[in-house]
């Protein structure tokens, strides 16, 4: 599987976009980006993820650039709660049973 | 729709006893995954099921086993506990194995082994 590297800590001010960016040079053709959030001692709550195109949901939108080699998750208006761990994970498509594989991810703190 | 239910949500045990967790997917989902949360590994895939078959299976010792019932819903059970095994044990549930469909994770049991 691919793997991601993220910054270990970022800041946003509150009201702010936050970019949270992903690196995964080695992500085959046929591997999803997903994204992931954990506010502390809470399961993980899904954000949004992509194949090849970008995505927006109600959450979030995700970058993913032409070729495919890294990713930004973006919050576009920060609140407090949205202080997290986020997790950026690569996932083969077609590989049933494949889990997710966290590595540490970026501790986002949104600051007032 | 409800989400992912866990039972108990904490749970404290002592060294060599066993312990059942339970966990109740959203309503449809047919996958369940559990994983294991420490502060020194991180979040560790344990095992997945679908339609009650284990699918896949992380790199646990034998003392974690699991089961799906025929409704669904899932029990993981790790006999002849350790220290170790203290950890927040996640429940996650999927429609179905497809990676395509992203998974729903429940709050959470918290194990504490003393």
């Amino acid at each position: 599987d691919a793997k991601t590297t993220q910054p270990p800590s970022m800041d946003c001010a509150e009201g702010r976009a936050a970019n949270l960016p992903c690196n995964h040079s080695t992500i085959s053709g046929n591997e999803y980006v997903y994204w992931y959030r954990q506010i502390h001692s809470q399961g993980p709550q899904y954000i949004i993820h992509g194949l090849k195109n970008n995505e927006t949901n109600e959450m979030a939108s995700l970058i993913i650039t032409e070729d495919r080699k890294s990713s930004t998750l973006i919050l576009p208006h920060a609140t407090l709660r949205d202080t997290a761990v986020y997790y950026c994970i690569v996932r083969p498509r077609g590989n049933y049973g494949q889990n997710f594989v966290f590595g540490p991810g970026t501790r986002l703190s949104v600051l007032p | 729709k409800a989400g992912v239910t866990q039972t108990p949500r904490y749970l404290i045990k002592t060294r060599g006893q066993q312990v059942t967790l339970s966990c109740s997917p959203i309503s449809g989902h047919r996958s369940v995954s559990w994983y294991q949360q420490t502060p020194g590994q991180g979040l560790q895939f344990l095992f997945e099921y679908f339609s009650e078959t284990q699918r896949n299976k992380g790199n646990f010792p034998g003392r974690f086993s699991g089961r799906q019932f025929s409704n669904s819903r899932s029990e993981m059970n790790v006999s002849t506990l350790e220290l170790g095994d203290s950890a927040l044990y996640l429940c996650a549930s999927s429609p179905t194995s497809d990676p395509s469909y992203e998974q729903y994770f429940g709050p959470g049991t918290r194990l504490t082994v003393t």
